[in-house]
């Protein structure tokens, strides 16, 4: 069946940097566009980037934007959340999750999660 | 950025009993409105897409409903494991953006 495993997460300083994964299976990966969500502790979700099935598109949230970047390699069927000058704020469970068939602006299968806090 | 609002924040409904959630966007997106619903501890669940369509496997007691601003998700006869926080999301343009959530509680 569909699944996504995120890993990377962890315990980072302000400043500091992280690369978040997530392994995708069941599913041709290379058909689909993915994206990252994240939810910071008690609050709801933040859409956070996508990239395109070829990995030539990407669209990020404005708050993120310079800072993370997303990517990915099909022949591992992998993606990749690149997280830079980390803030508090960025402290939250970031969520792996594939679009739909029908359109890149939803998500239709979600991971688990991998959890980033951000503290000195 | 199109802003999504939901309401009520918290809603206590008794099993059995219809839940109605409300989503609002800050400007018109037809019908690119999508439905999840997220357990405790859990991830994010897909209900519902293009504002009435329900995903696979979804049971018959979720309905969508709406098109322009206004939306609403239907719970018909909440049962015990309805317990969560329901998110709408908009996909009409970038950035994609989620409403606040509402809690559904059993009464």
């Amino acid at each position: 069946q569909v699944q996504l495993l995120e890993s990377g997460g962890g315990v980072v300083q302000p400043g500091g940097s992280l690369r978040l994964s997530c392994a995708a299976s069941g599913f041709t990966f290379k058909t689909y566009g993915m994206h990252w969500v994240r939810q910071a502790p008690g609050k709801g979700l933040e859409w956070v980037a996508f990239v395109r099935k070829d990995g030539n598109l990407k669209y990020y949230t404005d708050s993120v934007k310079g800072r993370l970047t997303i990517s990915r390699d099909n022949s591992k069927n992998m993606v990749y959340l690149q997280v830079n000058s980390l803030r508090p704020e960025d402290t939250a469970v970031y969520y792996c999750a594939r679009c739909s068939g029908i359109s890149w602006g939803f998500f239709e299968t979600w991971g688990q999660g991998t959890s980033v806090t951000v503290s000195s | 950025e199109i802003v999504m609002t939901q309401s009520p924040a918290t809603l206590s409904v008794s099993p059995g009993e219809r839940a109605t959630l409300s989503c609002r966007a800050s400007q018109s997106i037809s019908n690119k409105l999508v439905w999840y619903q997220q357990k405790p501890g859990q991830a994010p669940r897909f209900l519902i897409y293009d504002a009435s369509t329900r995903a696979t496997g979804i049971p018959a007691r979720f309905s969508g409903s709406g098109s322009g601003t206004d939306f609403t998700l239907t719970i018909s006869s909440l049962q015990s494991e309805d317990l969560a926080v329901y998110y709408c999301q908009q996909f009409d343009d970038w950035p994609l953006t989620f409403g606040g959530g509402t809690k559904v509680e059993i009464k």
